[in-house]
């Protein structure tokens, strides 16, 4: 069973710092999807990064993939308060028709 | 946003009693999953439907059941309620499988 560890779990910054969040996985990757989740709230679709070796920017997001597809991580430039949240990271799971989801990184950016 | 609504968005229930969760969304997607969020696990998949009448297990669906008639409503049953099950719920749709999933806004289930 395809095992993804995120890490930190927790991370409290003040706004204007930057940070750094990683999901490790025990298999290679299919599909790489990245969620943020504020509090109340469901999970919504940041991005997704299929490629190794593959580089997304969103914003002030940047998405990176591992060349071997076992890794990726999402560094955020001058985190703003806006930026709280749980943030996901998931897999398809091969052929299947389902995600495997890791247990996630809280951030709690103060102003 | 993708058009997914839950309801109702909280429950308190009582130990043994039967709870019925809504999922209905307006994108016409095949996919749909029901999830639970627990603190230090995650979201976990209780079951899935890939199409009306289409279901099947995730990790954990014991004491869960699921029905869809519909293409747009997609039923998760807890039949006899237990404090195991106190969780949040989330409903999921996706146009293609294993692929970008959208989320309801979650029901928070209390079982007394």
């Amino acid at each position: 069973t395809q095992l993804l560890e995120q890490s930190p779990q927790f991370l409290s910054i003040q706004e204007g710092e930057n940070l750094t969040v990683y999901c490790n996985s025990s298999s290679v990757f299919s599909s790489l999807q990245w969620y943020r989740q504020e509090p109340g709230e469901g999970p919504v679709l940041l991005v997704t990064v299929v490629t190794g070796g593959e580089v997304k920017k969103l914003k002030r997001l940047t998405f990176q993939f591992g060349d071997a597809r076992k890794d990726s991580s999402l560094h955020i430039t001058a985190a703003q308060p806006g930026d709280t949240g749980l943030y996901l990271c998931a897999d398809a799971q091969g052929d299947t028709d389902k995600l495997i989801f890791g247990t996630g990184t809280r951030l709690q950016v103060f102003p | 946003d993708a058009g997914i609504t839950q309801s109702p968005r909280h429950k308190v229930t009582e130990t043994g009693t039967p709870v019925t969760l809504r999922c209905h969304q307006t994108e016409n997607h095949r996919y749909m999953y029901w999830y639970r969020q627990d603190p230090g696990h995650g979201l976990r998949l209780i079951h899935y439907s890939y199409g009306v009448k289409d279901t099947d297990k995730g990790e954990v669906s014991d004491g869960y059941s699921v029905s869809r008639s519909k293409t747009e409503d997609f039923l998760l049953t807890l039949e006899s309620a237990t404090s195991s099950q106190t969780s949040v719920y989330f409903c999921a749709i996706s146009g293609r499988p294993s692929y970008e999933q959208y989320f309801g806004p979650g029901t928070r289930l209390t079982v007394t």
